[in-house]
């Protein structure tokens, strides 16, 4: 079975534009989270969705904003783009069962803002 | 302070050692605890999964929950080179309305030299 996807895998912007990450859920997993990983530390929550509702969000400006889709796919939108913006964006999915936290990542968009 | 605390490293053990992967938190609600592998450039892979305290065994691996103390640990044996990467440790708690973020350490750089 394919394992979570995300598109692009690489992205170069510049400071103010705006950028739009895509990722596929594990099949029957409806539940994606994002999250971002600043070179050396570890990934830090941005947000997480199920059944197309925002389930949480964590410490991130308004400039960041998601969407899930009816097939679970989703978008992760970031506008006004920093420097500080840079880094690799994961997205991971789990089968939100009553039992089931692991979630499991995809391979990552690395983004890098100039 | 940080929720949870991992040592960086980097840590070089030779081939074949015992392999010992450390983390603390703060945070008393945590109930799951995850071990991740993240190879450079790549996303985490998951490689155990914990719930509450107590040990669980996969392999060549072993992960220890104490929660009394809110330490975890994760014991490599008879490590190879390819486990070179690095390991971040990772904490839920109990899931509110749907919603069980991940919350990190930085992850520990673990090299292992033939």
């Amino acid at each position: 079975d394919a394992g979570v996807t995300q598109s692009p895998t690489h992205l170069i912007k510049t400071r103010g534009q705006q950028v739009t990450l895509r990722c596929s859920p594990i099949s029957g997993h409806k539940s994606v989270s994002w999250y971002q990983q600043v070179l050396g530390q570890g990934p830090q929550f941005i947000f997480q969705y199920y059944e197309k509702e925002e389930r949480g969000r964590g410490n991130f400006p308004d400039r960041f904003s998601a969407r899930q889709f009816p097939n679970y796919s989703s978008e992760l939108n970031v506008n006004a783009l920093l420097l500080g913006d840079s880094a690799l964006y994961l997205c991971a999915s789990n089968s939100d069962t009553d039992n089931s936290y692991e979630q499991y990542f995809g391979p990552g968009t690395r983004l890098t803002v100039t | 302070q940080k929720e949870v605390e991992q040592d960086p490293g980097p840590l070089s053990v030779p081939e074949g050692a015992i392999v010992s992967l450390n983390c603390t938190y703060s945070n008393s609600a945590f109930q799951y605890f995850m071990w991740y592998r993240q190879y450079s450039r790549k996303g985490p892979e998951l490689l155990m999964y914990t719930y509450s305290s107590g040990n669980k065994e996969d392999g060549r691996f072993t992960a220890q929950v104490d929660k009394s103390s809110k330490y975890i640990s994760l014991f490599i044996r008879d490590s190879q080179p390819s486990d070179s990467a690095t390991y971040l440790c990772a904490m839920s708690a109990v899931r509110s309305g749907g919603y069980n973020k991940l919350i990190f350490g930085a992850g520990t750089r673990l090299a292992v030299h033939p």
